[in-house]
């Protein structure tokens, strides 16, 4: 079966790092995709891992390990309006996204 | 560039009816629109893959004829969901992915809140 792992929820706070790690197991692999997700918004991209390494884009850099199938978004200088849910989402073979319920990350100043 | 407008954003109908929702790729074409549902503090389900020109189709357990897409152009597909029900009161969002890149990037409408009464 196709499955996500993520934390449902991290505190941390304003100014500080936090990682937010995802573990995954799909039928076929093209890629992963993490997504920002605002209480009531639609969600919006970040970052796409297709190779193993990091990807750095400004304060958020993603991780991308496929022999471990594990996968982790980093948000640096975190700022109030990162408070969002962060959505881990590969690709299989049908270049389907495969969706988990994401994390809800609290940021407290 | 890469927007995708949805229309209506919010929508309330009495139950029995029907409502049909839009998404339009505002300045590329579409090869294939995605449609999803989200209720609250859940993940999104993929409810259907459309691409222009052919049948879309639907992931188990969602009714065809209860939800008919029709994807009629590279930027615009709709969905409508015909005899609504209080159930299908949720979050529906539409995403779709670029004809000129090879990118599996989905990009995402703005989502449309369905209540139905």
């Amino acid at each position: 079966g196709q499955n996500i792992d993520q934390p449902t929820e991290m505190t941390a706070t304003e100014g500080a790092i936090v990682q937010i790690n995802c573990t995954y197991q799909t039928s076929g692999f093209n890629g992963l995709f993490w997504y920002q997700q605002h209480a009531g918004e639609a969600p919006t991209f970040l970052s796409y891992n297709v190779l193993d390494g990091l990807e750095e884009k400004g304060r958020f850099s993603s991780f991308l390990s496929r022999s471990k199938g594990y996968s982790y978004l980093l948000l640096k200088e975190l700022q109030m309006k990162d408070s969002a849910s962060y959505l881990c989402a590969p690709m299989d073979s049908n270049y389907q996204l495969i969706w988990g319920a994401g994390t809800k990350l609290i940021i407290k100043p | 560039g890469a927007v995708v407008s949805q229309h209506p954003s919010w929508v309330i109908c009495k139950s029995g009816t029907s409502v049909k929702i839009e998404c339009r790729s505002l300045d590329f074409q579409a090869t294939t629109m995605f449609w999803y549902r989200q209720f609250p503090k859940q993940s999104l389900m993929l409810m259907a893959t459309s691409n222009e020109g052919s049948k879309a189709t639907y992931e188990q357990g969602v009714e065809k004829d209860k939800f008919l897409i029709n994807h009629a152009s590279l930027t615009l597909s709709t969905l409508t969901v015909t005899s609504a029900h209080p159930e299908d009161s949720s979050f529906y969002i539409c995403s779709a992915r670029r004809r000129d890149r090879d990118s599996s990037e989905q990009y995402f409408g703005p989502g449309t809140r369905l209540t139905v009464t």
